[in-house]
C-alpha cells in the first residue's frame, strides 16, 4: 500500500520560515507533489518534485530525498494567508494521485 | 484557464435519499477526472476514478453500488450517492487533469458538502 505521513499542526508567526515534512512509502513512486487547502476550499497545486534536491516557486520551496523517501515544504517569509492545511501527495505507476494525512499551518500575528 | 466547476456546494437531505453531485471541466477535455471525500481536519481519500464512456474504478473499501459514478461526456462526472445515511455526511471533491499539464497537477472543484438528517 501508500502512506504518507505529515505532522498534523505547526504554529509559526508572521514573517517566520516553517517547514512541513513529508515521509512516505509506497510501491512506485514518480514524485512528491505539494496542494494548499483553505478551509472548506479546493487545493491548489503549489510545487512538484521528480528528482532530489530544491524547487523553488518565489516564498515557497519545497524539497525531496528519494532515498529517504522525504521530502518538505518550505514556507518563507509568513502571511497571514498562509493559514491553510498543506498536503504533499504521491502518484506512482497508476494514473492516481494519493494524498498525505495534511498539516494543519496556523499563522500567528 | 483549467477550470473545474462542482455543484452544488452544499447539499442538506433526509436519510435514505438519493443526492446526485456533478462536475465539469469548463475550459478542457478531461478523460479522467478523480472523486475525493474528505472528513473535518483529515486527508483527501481517493474514492474513484471516473473515465469517460466507460466503468469508474473504485477504490478498496468503497461500494460501488452506493457511490454512482458516470462520466458520459468528456466534461461531465457525476458521483450520485445512493440512499444516504448519516455516516455519508462529508465533503466531496472532484478533481481533474488538464491537457498539457503535468500528471501530479490536479484541478479541483470546489467541492460539495453533504449533510443527512
Amino acid at each position: 500500500g501508500q502512506s504518507l505521513e505529515q505532522p498534523s499542526e505547526v504554529t509559526a508567526v508572521e514573517g517566520a520560515i516553517v517547514q512541513i515534512n513529508c515521509t512516505y512509502q509506497t510501491s512506485g513512486f514518480y514524485g512528491l507533489s505539494w496542494y494548499q487547502q483553505h478551509d472548506g476550499g479546493a487545493p491548489t497545486f503549489l510545487s512538484y518534485n521528480a528528482l532530489d534536491g530544491l524547487e523553488e516557486t518565489g516564498r515557497f520551496s519545497s524539497f525531496l530525498s528519494r532515498s529517504d523517501s522525504y521530502g518538505y515544504l518550505l514556507l518563507q517569509e509568513l502571511q497571514m494567508k498562509d493559514s491553510a492545511s498543506y498536503f504533499c501527495a504521491v502518484g506512482g505507476a497508476t494514473n492516481k494521485l494519493i494524498f498525505g494525512t495534511g498539516t494543519l499551518l496556523a499563522v500567528q500575528p | 484557464g483549467a477550470v473545474v466547476s462542482q455543484h452544488p456546494s452544499r447539499v442538506i437531505c433526509k436519510s435514505g435519499t438519493s443526492v446526485k453531485i456533478e462536475c465539469r471541466s469548463l475550459d478542457f477535455q478531461a478523460t479522467t477526472m478523480f472523486w475525493y471525500r474528505q472528513f473535518p481536519k483529515q486527508s483527501l481519500m481517493l474514492m474513484a476514478t471516473s473515465n469517460e464512456g466507460s466503468k469508474a474504478t473504485y477504490e478498496q473499501g468503497v461500494e460501488k453500488d452506493k457511490f454512482l459514478i458516470n462520466h458520459a461526456s468528456l466534461t461531465l462526472s457525476t458521483l450520485t450517492v445512493t440512499s444516504a445515511h448519516p455516516e455519508d455526511s462529508s465533503f466531496y471533491i472532484c478533481s481533474a487533469r488538464a491537457p498539457g499539464q503535468r500528471r501530479e497537477k490536479l484541478f479541483f472543484g470546489s467541492g460539495t458538502q453533504l449533510s443527512v438528517l
